[in-house]
């Protein structure tokens, strides 16, 4: 069964710290994996995407890193600051045909002043 | 440039109605996908339209149904509602299905 499980459920830091959250996935065949950011009561927006042949990408003071062999990826928050306060969500999109999105349930992120 | 738009923003109704959501993509953009998120749960998939046909479908009962027009803007509908519809109803739309997708603000749909 294709399923994508984000870990911890709920984080809490302090500003100014790092943070890494955790998406393991099940999903075959694999395609990409993406990491979105959404705000309470809006939209979800695109952080990164990874293919099979990229480790590492960044984006800005967001830093996502896959392993392929054991089907983990992690965001990592550098620096965090208030505005990162929101939900992060891990998707893995199989391929074979027309893709499928399998999505995890995401991770709540709060940054506390 | 415009994002994905959808409307309304707030719709309120009661059980055994109908609702109708809109969503007209990003110009250019031909895949437009339907996601339900239930207050605290994570986002799960309605419905994918692209070049106007129905490509995937998620787990849900056939009362979702949708369609998507020549001018790829898109409607879903939910016949015979149920409280545990109530939800934040997500379009997004993405240049083709491999691509990035992009956000609309969401409908948020409240069954009394």
């Amino acid at each position: 069964k294709n399923q994508v499980e984000q870990s911890p459920q709920s984080l809490i830091i302090l500003e100014g710290k790092n943070c890494t959250l955790q998406c393991n996935y099940t999903v075959s065949p694999f395609s990409n994996l993406r990491w979105y950011k959404q705000d309470t009561g809006r939209g979800p927006v695109s952080l990164t995407i990874m293919t099979f042949s990229e480790n590492t990408k960044s984006n800005g003071r967001y830093t996502a890193t896959l392993d392929a062999d054991t089907k983990q990826s992690s965001l990592h928050i550098t620096a965090s600051q208030l505005s990162d306060s929101a939900s992060y969500i891990c998707v893995v999109i199989s391929s074979g045909g027309y893709n499928k999105l399998i999505f995890g349930a995401g991770t709540r992120l709060a940054v506390h002043p | 440039e415009a994002g994905v738009t959808q409307s309304p923003t707030h719709l309120i109704k009661t059980r055994g109605q109908q609702a109708t959501l809109r969503c007209s993509p990003i110009s250019g953009h031909t895949s437009v996908y339907w996601y339900q998120q239930a207050l605290g749960l994570g986002l799960q998939f309605l419905l994918w339209y692209d070049e106007g046909e129905e490509r995937n479908r998620g787990n849900f009962p056939p009362r979702f149904s949708g369609r998507q027009f020549p001018n790829y803007s898109s409607e879903l509908n939910v016949n015979a509602l149920e409280l545990e519809d109530s939800a934040l109803y997500l379009c997004a739309s993405s240049l083709k299905y491999t691509d990035t997708q992009y956000f609309g603000p969401g409908t948020r749909l409240t069954v009394l």
